[in-house]
């Protein structure tokens, strides 16, 4: 089967750095997605990646490694609006997103 | 950037009524929109993907007469619940694909069946 593991919970210090894993097994792979969803809402594209490596975006990055299927999303400098449920998401060989349940981040100050 | 609208927000129903939801492609045409469902806690389980202009292909275990799909236009589908059921209280969200890349997401409708 396919599925996306990431973990279900994670608590962090206001202006600390936190790093979310996503481990994942699909029937191919054409990138991998991590989304910000803040409770009661939709969940807003952070970033994209579909080579091996780090990608940075002002304070989040993310990371991949195809052949370990293996990904991380790292956020620096945490704010309190960091707040939220970050999800992974892989598109596989047929296109279709495959979803992980979401990691719940919660920043303490 | 693309702006995706999806409508109500919110909605309260009694059991038995039909609810629909629209979502909109603002500023692009959408020949493919997605709709998901989510559970507290649970990942966005894809419900059916939406195609402009012919019948909408539904995940398995979907009751395709339950949820009423209709992409009538470019920038519009729809979604129809049919004689609800609490059980089918959950939060609805579309997507529309603006290229095979990107997609975008709407605001979501929380949906109440009472």
């Amino acid at each position: 089967g396919q599925n996306i593991d990431q973990p279900t919970e994670m608590t962090a210090t206001e202006g600390a750095i936190v790093q979310i894993n996503c481990t994942y097994q699909t029937s191919g792979f054409n990138g991998l997605f991590w989304y910000q969803q803040h409770a009661g809402e939709a969940p807003t594209f952070l970033s994209y990646n579909v080579l091996d490596g780090l990608e940075e975006k002002g304070r989040f990055s993310s990371f991949l490694s195809r052949s370990k299927g293996y990904s991380y999303l790292l956020l620096k400098e945490l704010q309190m609006k960091d707040s939220a449920s970050y999800l992974c998401a892989v598109k596989n060989s047929n296109y279709q997103l495959i979803w992980g349940a979401g990691t719940k981040l919660i920043i303490k100050p | 950037g693309a702006v995706v609208s999806q409508h109500p927000s919110r909605v309260i129903c009694k059991s038995g009524t039909s609810v629909k939801i629209e979502c909109r492609s603002l500023d692009f045409q959408a020949t493919t929109m997605f709709w998901y469902r989510q559970f507290p806690k649970k990942s966005l389980m894809l419900m059916a993907t939406s195609n402009e202009g012919s019948k909408a292909t539904y995940e398995q275990g979907v009751e395709k007469d339950k949820f009423l799909i209709n992409h009538a236009s470019l920038t519009l589908s729809t979604l129809t619940v049919t004689s609800a059921h609490p059980e089918d209280s959950s939060f609805y969200i579309c997507s529309a694909r603006e290229t095979e890349l990107k997609a975008f997401f709407g605001q979501g409708t929380r949906l109440t069946v009472v």
